[in-house]
């Protein structure tokens, strides 16, 4: 079964750091571009970063650059977001998200991020 | 940047209605856009990639359509599964992607 497992979420102070994983199986995820997306409370979906199959091409959205760092391991089918520097509006549910299509026809079950004092 | 407007924000119908959403990019696209389809709770489900290609497993009520600047979600024949919040988004600039701000499907 095709499955994109993410965990890591919690509750971090502002200014805070978390990283959170994106555990993969059922696809050969080393063929696979990966990407993460996030959903604040009630609100719509927002991309964040995506990373290249080989891991050698990185790209994010300018409300997170320069705090959130994407990363993968091939040997390990992992992808994991560093995210530093958090701020109330980083407060969302966290999607990794993948597809053969450039649409994303794969998604994880999401993993909550709460920043809050 | 481009943007994405998606109109109207809610509707409310009833099972058996057609059901029209519309997607306006800032500027033209191509056919590089994809609508999804969310429940409370749950991660997002591709319905319809390169504008009108049905995603595998997708009823067939479902239908795309539009290029350039203007795109369709049809919904044909509403059913009670299809109560839900719709998003497209577009990968004309990829690799990165911009979504449309959601249309939330109720009943009336």
């Amino acid at each position: 079964e095709v499955q994109l497992v993410e965990s890591g979420g919690g509750l971090v102070q502002p200014g805070g750091s978390l990283r959170l994983s994106c555990a993969a199986s059922g696809f050969t995820f080393s063929s696979y571009e990966m990407n993460w997306v996030r959903q604040a409370p009630g609100k719509g979906l927002e991309w964040v970063s995506y990373i290249s199959s080989s891991g050698s091409t990185i790209y994010y959205a300018d409300s997170v650059k320069g705090r959130f760092t994407i990363s993968r391991d091939n040997a390990k089918n992992s992808l994991y977001l560093q995210m530093n520097s958090l701020r109330a509006e980083d407060t969302a549910v966290y999607y990794c998200a993948t597809g053969a299509t450039r649409a994303f026809d794969i998604w994880g079950q999401g993993t909550m991020v709460t920043v809050s004092s | 940047a481009i943007r994405i407007t998606q109109s109207p924000s809610s509707l409310s119908a009833s099972t058996g209605d057609r059901v029209t959403i519309t997607c306006r990019a800032s500027q033209g696209i191509s056919s590089y856009l994809a609508w999804y389809q969310q429940k409370p709770g749950k991660a997002p489900k591709l319905l319809i990639y390169a504008a009108s290609t049905l995603q595998s497993g997708v009823p067939s009520r479902f239908s795309g359509s539009g290029s350039g600047t203007d795109f369709t979600l049809t919904i044909s024949c509403l059913q009670s599964e299809d109560f839900a919040t719709y998003y497209c988004q577009q990968y004309y600039s990829y690799p990165t992607w911009t979504f449309g701000q959601g249309t939330k499907v109720e009943i009336k």
